[in-house]
This record gives C-alpha cells, sequence and structure tokens, in this order.
C-alpha cells in the first residue's frame, strides 16, 4: 500500500522568503502526485499534479514541484511567500490519476509579516 | 472549471438524528465521487468512493450501514450520517472528478457538530 510522509508539522517563514515543503511517498510503482492547500474550515485545493513527463511541475499562485524518484520525495516550492499562503498544505499519492488519494498528515504554514 | 458545491457547510443536531450532506459537481459530470473524513488538525481518511448508479466501495472500519452513501446522478452524491452521536462530530468532504486520470476536485467541506 502507498503511503506519504510530510516530515515537517509546522513551517514558519517570513514574508517574502523563499518556501520548501518536504513530502516523501512510498509505493512500487510509478506514483500519482499531487499537493493541495487548504484554508481553515474549507475544502482543499489542487495546487499541482505530476503525472508523468517532466519533473518539475508548475502549478496555481507560483508554486512548483519537483519529482525525484531516486529519493522518492515530490517538495513543494515557492520562490517568495505572501501573507495570503498561510495555510494547511497537504501532500497526497495515487496508484493512478483519478484513483483514491492516500493523504499525508500535512504541514501548516505560517508566515510572519 | 472544476467546482464542486457540498451543502450544507456546518449543521448542529441532536443525537440520534439522521443527517444528510449533499456533494455536487456544478460543471461537470463526475462518475465517481470521494467522501473525507478529516478530524481537527488532522489529515483526511478516506471512508468511501461512490460510482453513480452502483453501490458505494467502503474502507476498512467505515460502517456501511450508518454512513449511507448514494450517488443517483452524475452531479449529485449523498452521505447521511444514521442515528449520529456525538462522536460523529467531525469535518466531512466530498471530492469528484471528471473521469479516468483527472485529478480530484474538492467540496468546500461540512462541519458536523452531534450535541
Amino acid at each position: 500500500a502507498q503511503s506519504v510522509t510530510q516530515p515537517d508539522i509546522h513551517i514558519t517563514v517570513s514574508e517574502g522568503a523563499s518556501l520548501e515543503l518536504r513530502c516523501n511517498y512510498s509505493y512500487g510503482a510509478t506514483p500519482y502526485l499531487f499537493w493541495y492547500v487548504q484554508s481553515p474550515g474549507q475544502g482543499l485545493q489542487l495546487l499541482l499534479k505530476y503525472f508523468s513527463g517532466d519533473t518539475l511541475v508548475q502549478g496555481i499562485k507560483g508554486f512548483e514541484a519537483e519529482f525525484k524518484r531516486s529519493q522518492s520525495s515530490f517538495n513543494l516550492r515557492k520562490p517568495s511567500v505572501h501573507w495570503s499562503d498561510a495555510a494547511e498544505y497537504f501532500c497526497a499519492v495515487s496508484t493512478g490519476g483519478g484513483n483514491k488519494l492516500t493523504f499525508g498528515t500535512g504541514t501548516q504554514l505560517k508566515v510572519e509579516l | 472549471g472544476a467546482v464542486v458545491s457540498q451543502h450544507p457547510s456546518w449543521v448542529i443536531c441532536k443525537s440520534g438524528t439522521s443527517v444528510k450532506i449533499e456533494c455536487r459537481s456544478l460543471d461537470f459530470q463526475a462518475t465517481t465521487m470521494f467522501w473525507y473524513r478529516q478530524f481537527p488538525k488532522q489529515s483526511l481518511m478516506l471512508m468511501a468512493t461512490s460510482n453513480e448508479g452502483s453501490k458505494a466501495t467502503y474502507e476498512q472500519g467505515v460502517e456501511k450501514d450508518k454512513f449511507l452513501i448514494n450517488h443517483a446522478s452524475l452531479t449529485l452524491s449523498t452521505l447521511t450520517v444514521t442515528s449520529a452521536h456525538p462522536e460523529d462530530s467531525s469535518f466531512y468532504i466530498c471530492s469528484a472528478r471528471k473521469g479516468v486520470n483527472q485529478p480530484q476536485h474538492f467540496g468546500d467541506g461540512t462541519r458536523l457538530s452531534i450535541l
């Protein structure tokens, strides 16, 4: 069975600083990988996904993620964080693009002004 | 776009009552919808996968008689929490996908509080 690990429960960055959220997965075959963001009391918004092809994926809101098969990682990055980026971020893996998702435990991002 | 609407967003009810939550795909047809449960400050746990016109597939440990799922059309799935008790209080989120190998799009969730 697949699994996802997000090592950082909380991260605090200053506005304008760069951001990297870590995600490691475990799956025997080629994974389908996702990053979602959740604001308090709301559902999840898809930031980006990796299915195949170019391992550097661009998403919405200036986010990008890089799939590294050798490290079983799919880290999320943003060069300059905005205060509105404060939220909970979830990495997820699936056995197929639309199949059921297995989520990591999430990383709470706090942005200091 | 791919908009998923969930209703109600918040419900409070007495113990023993049944509560129905609706999940609608507003601008696309969804052959498959998913229901998740999220406890405070925790991740999402898949409860069941709902396919239009067929019975839902429940994850291990989820009581199918407790959480009734109906997916009667390509744009609507419902989750009914029967005889709800305080331990059923949680945040319930649905998602829908346009088709195979399409990502899931999530609703805004329903906060259920059982008194």
